[in-house]
């Protein structure tokens, strides 16, 4: 059984800070690895993805790939309350065979 | 560019019906996958289609089936609906280009919420 595992939170950090999101999983074979963030009440919208070990910059947004721990994360610079949300970690396991692994999410809240 | 689009949003079942949703992709992409969306258990995986062939099937009953036109747009249909069904259905669309598998990189309709009562 393919696992990702989220702290569910909530993560709250104050306005201006630096917000850290850290995501687990357990297939070694693990590819690719996706970040999306979801409002409340509406769908999942990717924002970060990472294939290759280290870090990838976008922004306010760094997605940091570590394949030897299993461990993704996602710092996000300058948090705003405008990133308050869900923010799920994503897996491809199996070149997609088994469509992307969810963990079922981070609710970060950046208070003003 | 239109995004993707899911109908119904909303729709209220009972025990024992069957229910079809329907998903128009983002022009040009010719993959759509189809997640499920509980509290429970967070998005789940239910299939993948790609230029009207159904390349990936995640773990899920075969009360759960889905095809794929050929304008790329798809349905899916739950039968014989179970109280556990009621869920967030979403679908997504990608290019779907990188070989013989979806990339990750998804593009998420609003979902249709299933109640099942």
């Amino acid at each position: 059984q393919k696992e990702v595992e989220q702290n569910s939170g909530p993560l709250s950090v104050p306005e201006g800070a630096i917000a850290s999101l850290n995501c687990t999983y357990s297939d070694r074979g693990s590819q690719s690895f996706f970040w999306y963030r979801q409002y409340s009440g509406k769908s999942p919208e990717l924002i970060m993805f990472i294939y290759s070990n280290g870090d990838k910059e976008d922004g306010r947004f760094t997605a940091q790939l570590n394949k030897a721990s299993q461990y993704v994360s996602l710092l996000i610079r300058d948090s705003q309350p405008s990133d308050s949300a869900t923010y799920l970690c994503a897996v491809d396991s199996g070149g997609g065979a088994d469509g992307l692994t969810f963990g079922k999410g981070t609710h970060l809240i950046i208070q003003p | 560019k239109a995004g993707v689009t899911q109908t119904p949003r909303y729709l209220i079942k009972t025990r024992g019906q069957q229910v079809t949703l329907s998903c128009s992709p983002i022009s040009g992409h010719r993959s759509v996958s189809w997640y499920q969306q509980t509290p429970g258990q967070g998005l789940q995986f239910l299939f993948e289609y790609f230029s009207e062939t159904q390349r990936n099937k995640g773990n899920f009953p075969g009360r759960f089936s889905g095809r794929q036109f050929s304008n790329s747009r798809s349905e899916m249909n739950v039968s014989t609906l179970e109280l556990g069904d009621s869920a967030l259905y979403l679908c997504a669309s990608s290019s779907g280009t990188s070989g013989n598998y979806v990339t990750g990189e998804l593009f998420f309709g609003e979902g249709s919420r299933l109640t099942v009562l």
